[in-house]
């Protein structure tokens, strides 16, 4: 199984600021990733698809890069809606895997 | 605009069963495959299961393989989860969700997911 890890597993920030998620894989899965957002008791929001290719309808301050085992989450400039868990999800094989969430709080 | 709904969930005693539903609607059904995902309270995402657009295809995480069966009718724009066995451990909310694409593997990303519903393992 390919096993994902995200760091860090809290990030406090304010709004305005630039955020960064990491998210590795343990072997490669190409850029066969993807992000989503969750808010307490919703359901998970699809932002990036393909390590890079924004979902329709979500900002521009998010954005994906990396390939291979690395990659980042890039919220340009935090805006209170954005405070939320970040999940990352491989697809490139089964069993697919997400990784353990990164909870952006404010500062 | 594309629905999810999931219904079924409920309090169940371990090692009994149960069957949730997921009911699509404002698009093509047939033509994607379909997830269960998982979320135990206050815990991460799990996957759960998988089935193709014709339901000739399907897989399992480890956890639930040989328990729990996706199919889908597609009669009916409805996809099911059937879990025998319950564990306490399969406490959790369960969401339906959508294929990315019309396309195997390579689009094997959730896009939408339904609200969720509730499932709970106890004696």
């Amino acid at each position: 199984d390919i096993q994902m890890t995200q760091s860090p597993s809290t990030l406090s920030a304010s709004v305005g600021d630039r955020a960064t998620i990491t998210c590795r894989a343990s072997q490669s899965i190409s850029s066969w990733l993807a992000w989503y957002q969750q808010k307490p008791g919703k359901a998970p929001k699809l932002l990036i698809y393909k390590a890079s290719s924004l979902e329709s309808g979500v900002p521009s301050r998010f954005s994906g890069s990396g390939s291979g085992t690395e990659f980042t989450l890039t919220i340009s400039s935090l805006q209170p809606d954005d405070f939320a868990t970040y999940y990352c999800q491989q697809y490139n094989s089964y069993p697919l895997t997400f990784g353990g969430g990164t909870k952006v709080e404010i500062k | 605009q594309v629905q999810l709904v999931e219904s079924g969930g409920g309090v169940v005693q371990p090692g009994r069963s149960l069957r949730l539903s997921c009911a699509a609607s404002e698009f093509t059904f047939s033509s994607y495959g379909m997830h269960w995902v998982r979320q135990a309270p206050g815990k991460g995402l799990e996957w759960v299961a998988v089935i193709s657009y014709d339901g000739s295809n399907k897989y399992y995480a480890d956890s639930v393989k040989g328990r729990f069966t996706i199919s889908r009718d597609n009669s009916k724009n409805t996809l099911y989860l059937q879990m025998n066995s319950l564990r306490t451990e399969d406490t959790a909310v369960y969401y339906c969700a959508k294929q990315g694409a019309p396309l195997p593997a390579a689009s094997n990303w959730f896009d939408p997911w339904g609200q969720g519903t509730l499932v709970t393992v106890s004696s």
